[in-house]
């Protein structure tokens, strides 16, 4: 079980908004400025989308947006299009038995 | 350009030790953490380690505790992952990823993976 919290799956179709969630708690994604989004497409490496909550690197399209709202954090894609077709996974700084914490994994499907 | 660029596939039985390499190119090393995440097949991520690349301190998951080991060698720019006890349940993809200037939680740069199985 993972230490934060994902919806399995979510599809959307072209050109369309969906955000993706990841709950915690006030030892991680609440207390923290560290959480962070990775895309994965399949038998890839992952790739950093967000950092520290609504920083998006270098490169990255400003299509792909976070935010956070008490414990629980966000990524917003925007006129979603086929490529975004992939996994997404959230993760964040926790003060638990972790330094860092993965959530399971969206796997987002684009109709 | 930053690379990262890990050791090969390795096949263990279990109660096995492996140890992989992560070759650091590109960078200031010592301004940056490396991060170790691992994957199983058809499964998520999950964080095993860090290892400040200046000062050489580590932290691992309380889950690996006592089982893992990160080491760094500043003459090669190689950061190694020992993991001891293997069993089934260990058989995934190995990264090593550098994290971000500053906090050095998130990670920008990834290793293309180990991948390690653990079969009798």
């Amino acid at each position: 079980q993972s230490a934060l919290t994902q919806p399995a799956s979510l599809s959307g179709s072209p050109g369309q908004s969906i955000t993706i969630s990841c709950a915690g708690g006030s030892g991680d994604i609440g207390g923290y400025n560290y959480v962070s989004w990775y895309q994965q497409h399949p038998g890839k490496v992952p790739k950093l989308l967000i950092y520290d909550i609504d920083n998006r690197p270098s490169g990255v399209s400003s299509r792909f947006s976070g935010s956070r709202s008490g414990n629980t954090a966000s990524l917003t894609i925007s006129g979603l299009q086929s490529e975004d077709e992939a996994d997404y996974y959230c993760s964040s700084f926790s003060s638990g038995n972790t330094l860092v914490v993965f959530g399971g994994g969206t796997k987002l499907t684009v109709l | 350009q930053v690379h990262l660029v890990q050791s090969g596939a390795e096949v263990k039985k279990p109660g096995a030790s492996v140890k992989i390499s992560c070759r650091a190119s590109g960078y200031m090393f010592s301004d940056y953490t490396m991060q170790w995440v691992r994957q199983a097949p058809g499964r998520g991520l999950e964080w095993l380690a860090w290892i400040n690349g200046g000062n050489g301190n580590t932290k691992y998951s309380q889950r690996f505790e006592g089982r893992v080991t990160v080491t760094r060698d500043t003459a090669t720019i190689t950061v190694y992952l020992e993991l001891r006890g293997l069993t089934f349940g260990d058989t995934a993809i190995y990264y090593c990823a550098r994290g971000v200037f500053g906090t050095g939680i998130a990670v920008d740069f990834w290793g293309q993976g180990s991948l390690v199985t653990v079969s009798s």
